[in-house]
């Protein structure tokens, strides 16, 4: 079957650094895409990966590794608006997009 | 970036009468749009896939008659919660899929539905 793991929760402070992880095992592949959602939004559009290496778009990068079927959204200077959850989520071979569950990112001051 | 509008942002409506839910591409067209539900704390979950001119593609479990589609235009699609119930309370979020571009989805800003 299809899926996409990545943690639950995550806990970061102000003006740090934090990586989430998302790894995914779908038949085919077109993509990886990161949103992000605040508690009570609808999802906002990050990032597109679909070659391997590192997209870098200010605060915000995102890596991708076909080959291990693993991506990650790093952000930088966090702000306390940057809690969130983040979704990542996988184009199958049928342009589908398969999601994962979210990680929720809590920003400490 | 795209934008994609939803419309209304919230109802409130009695048990048994039928609510639409509109979902425009306002600057781009969209063959494809996608329509979701998520209850609170809980992750999206895709509904229905929206092609113009067609029938939508429901996911398991999703009931046609109740959750009515249609896709008249590259622009707009629109969903229809029929009788609803209680349990049709929910957040529900509209996507388009830019077909001139690449294949990432755009949401609205979704629609709250209470049904007392």
């Amino acid at each position: 079957g299809q899926n996409i793991d990545q943690p639950t929760e995550m806990t970061a402070t102000e003006g740090a650094i934090v990586q989430i992880n998302c790894t995914y095992q779908t038949s085919g592949f077109n993509g990886l895409f990161w949103y992000q959602q605040h508690a009570g939004e609808a999802p906002t559009f990050l990032s597109y990966n679909v070659l391997d290496g590192l997209e870098e778009k200010g605060r915000f990068s995102s890596f991708l590794s076909r080959s291990k079927g693993y991506s990650y959204l790093l952000l930088k200077e966090l702000q306390m608006k940057d809690s969130a959850s983040y979704l990542c989520a996988v184009m199958d071979s049928n342009y589908q997009l398969i999601w994962g569950a979210g990680t929720k990112l809590i920003i400490k001051p | 970036g795209a934008v994609v509008s939803q419309h209304p942002s919230w109802v409130i409506c009695k048990s048994g009468t039928s609510v639409k839910i509109e979902c425009r591409s306002l600057d781009f067209q969209a063959t494809t749009m996608f329509w979701y539900r998520q209850f609170p704390k809980q992750s999206l979950m895709l509904m229905a896939t929206s092609n113009e001119g067609s029938k939508a593609t429901y996911e398991q479990g999703v009931e046609k008659d109740k959750f009515l589609i249609n896709h008249a235009s590259l622009t707009l699609s629109t969903l229809t919660v029929t009788s609803a119930h209680p349990e049709d309370s929910s957040f529900y979020i509209c996507s388009a899929r830019d077909s001139g571009g690449a294949e990432t989805q755009y949401f609205g800003p979704g629609t709250r539905l209470l049904v007392l």
